[in-house]
């Protein structure tokens, strides 16, 4: 059985662009989340989709947004970006179905560099 | 306002021995607790969860205790191995239609050969 796949793996981009990310959970799986990890903040919840819908949102700014296909493949997407959005990107799957799953099982990241 | 807390930054074990790993939290409405353990430059990999209404949960060498009344949970493993090395992070689920996680800051452990 696959795992979660990110991609890309690593991106460089320059202050004041935009990036997109993406997340294919594992197969079966319908809800898909995503964290920021940086050094000073540790893991830090940004949203999660379950069925093409935001369930939950965490404590960031507008600039970070996110969508789910009904393939439940995911993407996030930063707007003008900031040198502060340095970080590696995780995203969870979980089954999720009616009622939340017991388990949360990442990707490899997307290690993101602002210049 | 750190909901969940790991106070040790590191903890360095002998091969063989038990590896004990702490985890608090604040809030009482968390219902399920999760330990991970995480590589630099990856994503951490899921080692064991608890429900808030058991108090041990037990896989292979990873044994989870869970403290409700001290809000207070730990991660046992035994026998510890070099390749435990990592850095562990417990993390907390909020009851409800969620699978919203809290981290705790995460436990640098090193076992030495």
């Amino acid at each position: 059985k696959a795992g979660v796949t990110q991609t890309p793996r690593y991106l460089i981009k320059t202050r004041g662009q935009q990036v997109t990310l993406s997340c294919s959970p594992i197969s079966g799986h319908r809800s898909v989340s995503w964290y920021q990890q940086t050094p000073g903040q540790g893991l830090q919840f940004l949203f999660e989709y379950f069925s093409e819908t935001q369930r939950n949102k965490g404590n960031f700014p507008g600039r970070f947004s996110g969508r789910q296909f009904s393939n439940s493949r995911s993407e996030m997407n930063v707007s003008t970006l900031e040198l502060g959005d340095s970080a590696l990107y995780l995203c969870a799957s979980s089954k999720g179905r009616d009622r939340v799953s017991t388990e949360a099982f990442f990707g490899q990241g997307t290690r993101l560099t602002v210049v | 306002d750190q909901q969940v807390k790991q106070n040790s930054p590191s903890l360095s074990v002998q091969e063989g021995r038990i590896s004990i790993l702490n985890c608090d939290y604040t809030n009482s409405m968390f219902d399920y607790f999760l330990w991970y353990k995480k590589y630099p430059a990856e994503g951490p990999t899921f080692l064991i969860s608890i429900s808030s209404i058991k108090d041990k949960n037990e896989d292979g060498r990873f044994t989870v205790f869970l403290n409700k009344s001290a809000k207070h949970l730990s991660l046992h493993i035994v026998p510890s191995q070099p390749g435990d090395s990592a850095v562990y992070f417990c993390a907390a689920r909020y009851g409800g239609a969620t699978n919203k996680l809290i981290f705790g800051t995460g436990t640098l452990l090193a076992v030495q050969p």
